[in-house]
């Protein structure tokens, strides 16, 4: 069974400040995708990272990271220089064979940032 | 464009009726997920569909069903079983590999009326 741990139910952040959301998981699978998405207040999922087991490069896009250590099963999303649009809910996933390519959820983080 | 389309966004239902909830996809994805989201909660899988006419439920199936006629669409409906109904209801859709993302539809606020 696969796990995904959310610890920071909530987190304020300045603007124009960076922040790091939290994100552990659990498989027995070597194969699988991670992946972070952002959830705004009016509803819609938005796709924003992906990081694959077998990366040795942490992935990057734009101002996302992922801070991604293998060996401790952790998955860290950074967002660099926040903005006022970056108030969301942000979710930790993953996908793996194992699990029929589900994607398997966190419970989320609340981000807001702070003018 | 190519996307995921759900509608409508909002739904009222009225007490033992059953209502449905459309998803339709033109991203060519075989398959497709129906996820239920309550107030400040993560999202739960209901249903999903790997392929045409075949799907599994998923982990909290109980008070819906879908069909899964076409590749481009799947409807949930939400029957007069499921007795706390209110919520967002997301559909999603993918190509089936750990590498790809799951697209998502921009949801449906079903409330009991």
């Amino acid at each position: 069974a696969q796990k995904i741990t959310q610890t920071q139910p909530g987190m304020f952040v300045q603007e124009k400040e960076a922040v790091t959301l939290d994100c552990t998981y659990d498989t027995s699978d070597q194969s699988y995708g991670l992946f972070w998405y952002k959830q705004p207040s009016s509803g819609e999922m938005i796709f924003l990272i992906y990081q694959g087991s077998y990366d040795e490069q942490n992935a990057t896009e734009g101002r996302y990271s992922l801070n991604f250590q293998k060996a401790r099963k952790s998955a860290n999303l950074v967002i660099s220089a926040s903005q006022l649009g970056d108030s969301a809910m942000y979710f930790c996933a993953m996908r793996a064979p194992s699990n029929d390519y589900k994607l398997s959820f966190g419970a989320g983080t609340t981000v807001t940032v702070r003018a | 464009d190519g996307g995921i389309t759900q509608s409508p966004k909002y739904l009222f239902r009225k007490e033992g009726q059953n209502v449905t909830l459309s998803c339709e996809q033109n991203l060519n994805h075989d398959a497709m997920y129906w996820y239920r989201q309550d107030p400040g909660q993560g999202l739960r899988l209901i249903y999903y569909s790997q392929i045409v006419n075949d799907f599994q439920k998923g982990d909290i199936a109980e008070g819906y069903s879908v069909s899964r006629e076409k590749k481009e669409s799947f409807p949930l409906t939400v029957t007069s079983a499921q007795k706390n109904p209110t919520a967002f209801y997301l559909c999603a859709s993918s190509v089936g590999a750990a590498h790809q993302p799951q697209h998502f539809g921009d949801g449906t606020r079903l409330s009991i009326l």
